[in-house]
C-alpha cells in the first residue's frame, strides 16, 4: 500500500449537483495530483497542487476546482455535475512537483445519474 | 504534445509464459520520465518501474524487465514466467514538464493482461 487514502470510495450523485472528494497524501509528500479515469481509458490529468497552490492544470473546465491544506491533504470539487463526469477519480502524491514518482490512492468511483 | 500509445488492447497468456507489453511515446522534450503502472480490478494504480530519458540501460527486477530505446521511442515491459496474480490492466505513462515546474503524467489507454491457469 502507498499510504495515499481517498474518501469516499463510492458516490452517486444526480446531474447538476456538486461533489467534494478528499485525498490524504503519503507521509512526507507535499504534492498532490488529481486524475480522472473514464471506463476503459487511461487516467487524464486534472490538476496538481504544490504547497497549497495550483501548480498546473489539464484540459478541464473551471467547474473542476481544488484545494490543498497545510497538512498537504487535498480536495477535488466538481460543480454542476454532468453525466460524463462519471468516472474513477484518482489522487496521487509525490515528494515535490517535478520528476518524482507519483503514488496513487485507491480512487473514488463517482456515478452521475 | 506528449502522447503514449499502447497498441495492444488485450493479451491473454497461460501461466508461466513470458509476456511483453508494448509502449510507444511522443515528446518534444529531451528530459522526461517513463513509467509502468499496474491497475488490478480494485482500481488502485500500483507503481512498477521508472526510467529517465538519460538512462537507456535495460534492467531486470525479479520477474520484471524493460527495454527502453530512445531511437524508436519505445519503452516495452516484460513479465517473465507470468502468474495469475499478474492479471491486471497495465499502463505506460510519460512525465515531462508542463510548461513550468509541474510534471504531469500522460497515460496510454492500457493493456488488459489475463493470465490463465
Amino acid at each position: 500500500e502507498t499510504g495515499v487514502t481517498q474518501s469516499p470510495t463510492h458516490l452517486i450523485k444526480t446531474r447538476g449537483q456538486q461533489v467534494t472528494l478528499r485525498c490524504s497524501s503519503q507521509s512526507g509528500h507535499n504534492t498532490v495530483s488529481w486524475y480522472q479515469q473514464a471506463l476503459g481509458q487511461g487516467p487524464q490529468f486534472i490538476f496538481q497542487y504544490y504547497r497549497e497552490e495550483e501548480n498546473g492544470r489539464g484540459n478541464f473546465p473551471p467547474r473542476f476546482s481544488g484545494l490543498q491544506f497545510p497538512n498537504y491533504s487535498s480536495e477535488l470539487n466538481v460543480n454542476a455535475l454532468e453525466l460524463d463526469d462519471s468516472a474513477l477519480y484518482l489522487c496521487a502524491s509525490s515528494w515535490g512537483p517535478s520528476r518524482e514518482t507519483q503514488y496513487f490512492g485507491p480512487g473514488t468511483r463517482l456515478l452521475v445519474l | 504534445a506528449q502522447k503514449v500509445t499502447q497498441a495492444q488492447t488485450e493479451i491473454s497468456v497461460v501461466e508461466k509464459e513470458d509476456v511483453t507489453l508494448d509502449c510507444v511515446y511522443e515528446t518534444r522534450d529531451t528530459t522526461y520520465y517513463l513509467f509502468w503502472y499496474k491497475q488490478p480490478p480494485s482500481g488502485e494504480l500500483v507503481f512498477l518501474i521508472r526510467r529517465n530519458s538519460f538512462d537507456e540501460q535495460n534492467e531486470i527486477s525479479g520477474r520484471y524487465s524493460w527495454n527502453f530505446q530512445k531511437s524508436t521511442s519505445s519503452f516495452n515491459f516484460t513479465i517473465t514466467a507470468s502468474q495469475v496474480v499478474d492479471s491486471a490492466v497495465y499502463f505506460c505513462a510519460l512525465s515531462e514538464a508542463d510548461g513550468g515546474s509541474n510534471y504531469k503524467l500522460t497515460f496510454g489507454k492500457g493493456t488488459l493482461l489475463t493470465v490463465n491457469p
